[in-house]
């Protein structure tokens, strides 16, 4: 077996401030993806990457930047912060075509 | 592009009776298709995934069955229980996507007793 981690657990922020969040696994997995999760919206893809170094954007990603530092490791920065702003980002990984994709607990964002 | 369609928001049940949640998706070629189900204040995990082989994939009391002719793998279960209570969400994997995942807009369910 394996886990996914999301640090911070909770991240409160000001208006037009960049934030970072991470994810680790260690499932060895190949692909990693980044979501936004609003109530009513479902699961949308911020970014994804297929390996160490690669970037492929999702269907939500202005505003955001993400880096696969390693395979184990991928970050998601919010380069400016909107007032008022509330959602779950949760972190994903899996291997192959058809395969599970496993999810971290998800990091809650507020921006006041 | 690919798409999935999830077309209850909210179901509400009573305790017992029968569950069927929508999916109906657009793919050009044939794709897999996914449960995963999200209860409260937890992370999103499989609930069950459709095989190439046209068996019934079966978890914890759910099935789905993939109809390809009219693009449709609805989630069924004989009879709800109070922890069914979740977000569901039907997903696809399109042939040449690789290991993305198209998520549809999710079936908040609550079953009551």
């Amino acid at each position: 077996g394996g886990i996914i981690t999301q640090t911070p657990k909770f991240l409160i922020g000001q208006e037009g401030q960049k934030l970072t969040l991470k994810c680790q696994q260690n499932f060895n997995h190949d692909t990693m993806y980044w979501y936004r999760q609003d109530s009513g919206k479902g699961l949308r893809l911020i970014y994804y990457s297929i390996t160490e170094n690669d970037l492929q954007k999702g269907d939500l990603s202005e505003g955001y930047d993400a880096s696969r530092e390693k395979k184990s490791s991928f970050s998601l920065t919010v380069t400016s912060a909107q007032k008022n702003e509330m959602a779950v980002f949760l972190c994903a990984s899996s291997n192959r075509r058809g395969a599970t994709q496993y999810f971290g607990p998800g990091t809650r964002l507020l921006v006041l | 592009g690919d798409s999935v369609t999830q077309t209850e928001g909210l179901v509400t049940l009573t305790e017992g009776l029968p569950v069927m949640l929508n999916c109906t998706y657009q793919s050009t070629y044939s794709p897999f298709l996914f449960w995963y189900v999200q209860h409260l204040n937890e992370a999103p995990k499989l609930l069950l995934k459709s095989f190439t082989d046209n068996k019934r994939p079966e978890h914890q009391g759910f099935h789905a069955t993939l109809h390809k002719s009219s693009s449709s793998f609805h989630l069924q279960k004989s009879s709800a229980q109070l922890s069914d209570s979740a977000l569901y969400y039907c997903a696809l994997s399109a042939y040449n996507a690789g290991a993305k995942l198209t998520f549809g807009g999710g079936t908040r369910l609550t079953v009551r007793p």
